[in-house]
């Protein structure tokens, strides 16, 4: 059964630092990966998804790499600000293609 | 503006008193699925739908029902709630394709207190 696992489970840093969030799958047989952001008290905005056939993806001071044969993805933040403070899920796809499994989440906190 | 509305956002209930949260999107997606998310366990699927009239059980289905009679809108059904359904609901949906699942969008959530 599929595991996703995300290190650290929270991460304080000060402004502007670059950082970078874990996520790992057990089973590499994945359609793809996506990340999502979640603020309290509003639902989950996606960020990026990556094809099972991609290596990465770029989206402004957000990179996240894929690497499905180590079960691994890291979402990059460059340059953090105090608005990049939230929670961050990566999930993939079931074998089935009909649900996403989630992983608990990396809780960023960003100081200025 | 694409989006995935929910109703309610908030709601108080009693034990075994009938409940309905909706969901409807308006971007044509095919599939629409609904999640709960709960401390220490994350976000866990109920059911999903390929498409109108075609739902099936996630992992965590037992005390919900769900319909698709139309495209645009998903509703949860609680026949008869109990405190251990106390979580926050969000519902899903995605246009689908041979390659899983595609960017899903979610609602705001809907966060329900069974007493």
């Amino acid at each position: 059964k599929q595991e996703v696992t995300q290190i650290p489970a929270a991460l304080s840093v000060p402004e502007g630092e670059n950082l970078v969030l874990n996520c790992s799958f057990t089973d590499s047989a994945i359609y793809n990966l996506q990340w999502f952001r979640q603020d309290p008290g509003k639902g989950l905005t996606s960020l990026l998804l990556i094809q099972s056939s991609q290596r990465e993806q770029t989206s402004g001071r957000l990179n996240a790499s894929l690497d499905k044969s180590s079960g691994r993805s890291t979402l990059y933040i460059a340059a953090s600000q105090p608005g990049d403070s939230a929670t961050y899920l990566c999930a993939v796809s079931n074998q089935a293609g009909t649900a996403l499994i989630f992983g608990k989440g990396t809780t960023l906190s960003v100081s200025s | 503006e694409a989006q995935v509305t929910q109703n309610p956002r908030y709601l108080i209930t009693v034990t075994g008193k009938k409940l309905t949260v909706t969901c409807s999107q308006n971007m044509n997606h095919e599939y629409m699925s609904w999640y709960r998310q709960d401390p220490g366990l994350g976000l866990r699927q109920i059911y999903y739908s390929m498409n109108v009239e075609v739902t099936d059980k996630g992992d965590v289905p037992e005390g919900y029902k769900v319909s698709r009679k139309e495209k645009r809108n998903f509703p949860l059904i609680l026949e008869s709630p109990s405190p251990n359904q106390t979580s926050l609901y969000f519902c899903a949906s995605s246009r689908t394709s041979f390659y899983g699942l595609e960017t899903q969008y979610f609602g705001p959530g809907t966060r329900l207190l069974v007493l």
